[in-house]
């Protein structure tokens, strides 16, 4: 049973446009989300986060919203830029004594064309 | 600052094999995790270390994988036997305490034939 889903294995955009990750959960005791960037044989770099006290969180080009209700996060990059062209993973974490735990998606593809 | 460092980068071995794979954590990080990359599946925790204790296992698949933490600079993911199934890339990550953003290691691409 997947807790953390990205529908889009991959997105394409062209450099200067929005892009838009989404990320759907299905477990209400989430309350802690992130994104981690990783490009070809490197690890996850972490990116941006967002409590669920929040619902958006911006760092630069990166911002972060949280729509708790549909259980639903998106990460917005303005303006994309080819350097951004990496897999990109939305995870969570619960609170509790397993706190320590994230739960990854699968991960989205973004491409940024030139 | 040399990050999480993990070995070899590549292994290729044969069914039946022992596999053992390293990772230094940050130096500082008392929180290590092993974590396993497969397309099915995707990053999946396979155990979790605090102050060089096992916390949580449950990840592990089988009893045919283990690990170890015997201090603070080093820990080993060992398979044995080895099986095809357990092709995937395997990271190391460590963090200052639970709720520390986690650092990843370049991953360890493992294939066994």
């Amino acid at each position: 049973d997947q807790q953390v889903k990205q529908n889009s294995p991959s997105l394409s955009v062209q450099e200067g446009r929005i892009s838009i990750l989404n990320c759907d959960y299905t477990n209400s005791m989430f309350d802690y989300f992130l994104w981690y960037k990783k490009y070809p044989a490197e690890g996850p770099t972490f990116l941006i986060s967002i409590s669920s006290i929040k619902d958006k969180n911006e760092d630069g080009r990166f911002t972060v919203f949280l729509n708790k209700s549909a259980k639903h996060l998106s990460l917005h990059i303005v303006p994309s830029q080819p350097g951004d062209s990496a897999v990109y993973f939305c995870a969570a974490r619960g609170s509790g004594g397993s706190n320590y735990k994230l739960t990854f998606g699968k991960g989205t593809l973004l491409t940024v064309n030139p | 600052d040399a990050g999480v460092i993990q070995s070899p980068r590549h292994e290729v071995t044969e069914m039946g094999q022992e596999v053992t794979l390293r990772c230094k954590p940050i130096s500082g990080h008392n929180s290590l995790f092993w974590y396993r990359q497969t397309m099915m599946r995707g990053l999946e925790l396979l155990i979790y270390f605090n102050n060089n204790v096992p916390i949580d296992d449950s990840g592990m698949p089988e009893d045919r994988f283990s690990a170890k933490m015997p201090n603070a600079s080093f820990s080993t993911l060992k398979i044995q036997p080895s099986e095809p199934r357990d092709s995937a890339v395997y990271f190391c990550a460590s963090s200052l305490g639970d709720f520390g953003e986690q650092y990843f290691g370049p991953g360890t691409r493992l294939t066994v034939t």
